[in-house]
C-alpha cells in the first residue's frame, strides 16, 4: 500500500460525458501527479500540482482539467470524453518536486 | 526534452542477474534518472534513483556512466516475482520553470524457472 488513495476504482461512462477522478496523497507529500496508461501509448505523464499550484504540464488535453485543493487532494476533470480516453489513470505523489514517486492504485475507464 | 529509449523486453531465468539499459542522450546537467518497476494493473512502484557513477539499494544497483547518455538498471539474482514492466523516467526542468516528466515505454522483464 503506497498510501495513496484514488477513486473511483472502475469508471464506465459514455461518449459526450464528463467525469472526475479523485485523488488524495500521501501524508506530508505536497506534489501531485496524473498519468494516464493505455495499451498502445504506455504511460503518458498529463500534469502535476505542487502545494496547489499547476508545477508542470505533459501531454494533457485541453478537454482535461486539474487541480488541487488547499487539503492537497486532488481531482482531475475529463470532459466530452472520447472512446480513446479508455484508460487506466493514475495518481501519484511525492514529498516535493519529481524524486521517487508514490502511485495510487489507479482508475479504470471505459468510455462506451 | 530528455527522451528515453528502452529494450521493450527481455528474458532471464531465476538466479542470473538482470541488467536493463536506458538510453536518454539529451540528458540536461540536472536531470535525475529513476526507475520504477509495474505489475499488471498496479500502480508503478519506485525501485531506485540516481544523477551519475553507481547507486546501490536493497533490490537493486543504477549504474550511470560519466556522460550520462544511458544508464543501467541491474537486478541482482532475479526471481520469478521480479516478472514485470521498468520504467525509466528522466525528470526535465525548463528555464520557464516547469519541470517535465518523461517516462520510457518500459522494459517487460519474464523471468523464467
Amino acid at each position: 500500500d503506497s498510501g495513496v488513495t484514488q477513486t473511483p476504482k472502475h469508471l464506465i461512462t459514455a461518449t459526450g460525458q464528463r467525469v472526475t477522478l479523485r485523488c488524495s496523497p500521501r501524508s506530508g507529500d505536497l506534489s501531485v501527479y496524473w498519468y494516464q496508461q493505455s495499451l498502445d501509448q504506455g504511460l503518458q505523464f498529463l500534469i502535476q500540482y505542487y502545494n496547489g499550484e499547476e508545477r508542470a504540464k505533459g501531454n494533457i488535453l485541453e478537454r482535461f482539467s486539474a487541480q488541487q485543493f488547499p487539503d492537497l487532494h486532488s481531482e482531475l476533470n475529463l470532459s466530452s470524453l472520447e472512446l480513446g480516453d479508455s484508460a487506466l489513470y493514475f495518481c501519484a505523489s511525492s514529498v516535493e518536486n519529481e524524486g521517487e514517486q508514490y502511485f495510487g492504485p489507479g482508475t479504470r475507464l471505459t468510455v462506451t | 526534452l530528455a527522451k528515453t529509449t528502452q529494450p521493450i523486453s527481455m528474458d532471464s531465468y531465476e538466479g542470473q542477474e538482470v541488467n536493463i539499459t536506458c538510453s536518454h542522450n539529451n540528458i540536461a546537467t540536472n536531470d535525475y534518472i529513476t526507475w520504477y518497476q509495474q505489475f499488471p494493473s498496479q500502480g508503478p512502484r519506485f525501485i531506485i534513483q540516481g544523477y551519475k557513477t553507481k547507486v546501490t539499494n536493497e533490490v537493486a544497483s543504477l549504474f550511470i556512466p560519466a556522460d550520462r547518455k544511458s544508464s543501467t538498471l541491474s537486478l541482482p539474482r532475479v526471481s520469478l516475482s521480479d516478472t514485470a514492466v521498468y520504467y525509466c523516467l528522466v525528470a526535465s526542468f525548463m528555464n520557464s520553470g516547469y519541470s517535465t516528466l518523461t517516462f520510457g515505454k518500459g522494459t517487460m522483464l519474464l523471468v523464467s524457472p
